[in-house]
């Protein structure tokens, strides 16, 4: 089965610093990944997505994500922080072949931005 | 362009009432799912469907009934309500379904069961 790990709950940074924020996945053959973001009483939004076009995906409000096979990882990052990027991340896999049925979500990472 | 809508926002059972949770979409998309949200564990399918009158059930099923009558709308029943149902429950839909699709999510309908 696919399982994505999300490595720290909570990750805190200061505005205007990188933001870094990690997604490993399992699998024998590379599948589908995906961020989502969730910000506070609203459902999640497609903030990115690899589906093996290109290994370094860029996404909405200027973040982008690095596809390493080697690593089995999908880290997600962001030069600058601001304010607005405080919410909850979730990391996600899609096998190849299924429907998004299949679809798996980590189990999240919540951002704070220090002033 | 309203999206996925869920209704209601906020409800209260108590142990053993029975509710459903609407989710209607306008984007003629095929596939619909019902997830359930609890701090610290991501998101869990309960059930899925790929189209009018065909539904599966996904990770988490019991305790709940889903029907698909029409492409637009997608209902998850509690018959029982129990206090482990206590959760933010979300609808989403994508087209036409393959692993790849964007899913797009409603804003929740957050549960409590006492």
């Amino acid at each position: 089965a696919q399982s994505v790990t999300q490595l720290g709950s909570h990750v805190s940074v200061s505005e205007g610093a990188l933001v870094l924020l990690r997604c490993n996945y399992s699998s024998s053959v590379p599948p589908y990944l995906f961020w989502y973001v969730q910000y506070p009483n609203q459902g999640l939004q497609l903030l990115l997505k690899y589906t093996s076009a290109a290994t370094l995906v860029k996404g909405i409000n200027g973040f982008e994500a690095e596809f390493k096979k080697s690593e089995t990882s999908f880290h997600l990052t962001k030069p600058s922080a601001h304010m607005s990027d405080a919410a909850e991340y979730f990391c996600a896999v899609s096998p190849l072949g299924f429907g998004n049925e299949k679809l798996t979500f980590g189990t999240g990472t919540r951002l704070t931005i220090i002033p | 362009n309203a999206g996925v809508t869920q209704t209601p926002k906020f409800r209260i059972l108590k142990i053993g009432q029975s509710m459903t949770l609407q989710c209607a979409q306008d984007m003629n998309h095929n596939y619909m799912y019902w997830y359930r949200q609890d701090p610290g564990m991501g998101l869990k399918l309960i059930y899925y469907s790929v189209g009018a009158g065909i539904t599966d059930k996904g990770e988490v099923p019991n305790g709940y009934n889903v029907s698909r009558s029409t492409t637009e709308d997608f209902p998850l029943r509690l018959e029982l309500a129990a206090p482990s149902q206590t959760s933010v429950y979300f609808c989403a839909s994508s087209y036409p379904g393959q692993g790849e699709a964007e899913a797009f999510f409603g804003q929740g309908t957050r549960l409590t069961v006492v």
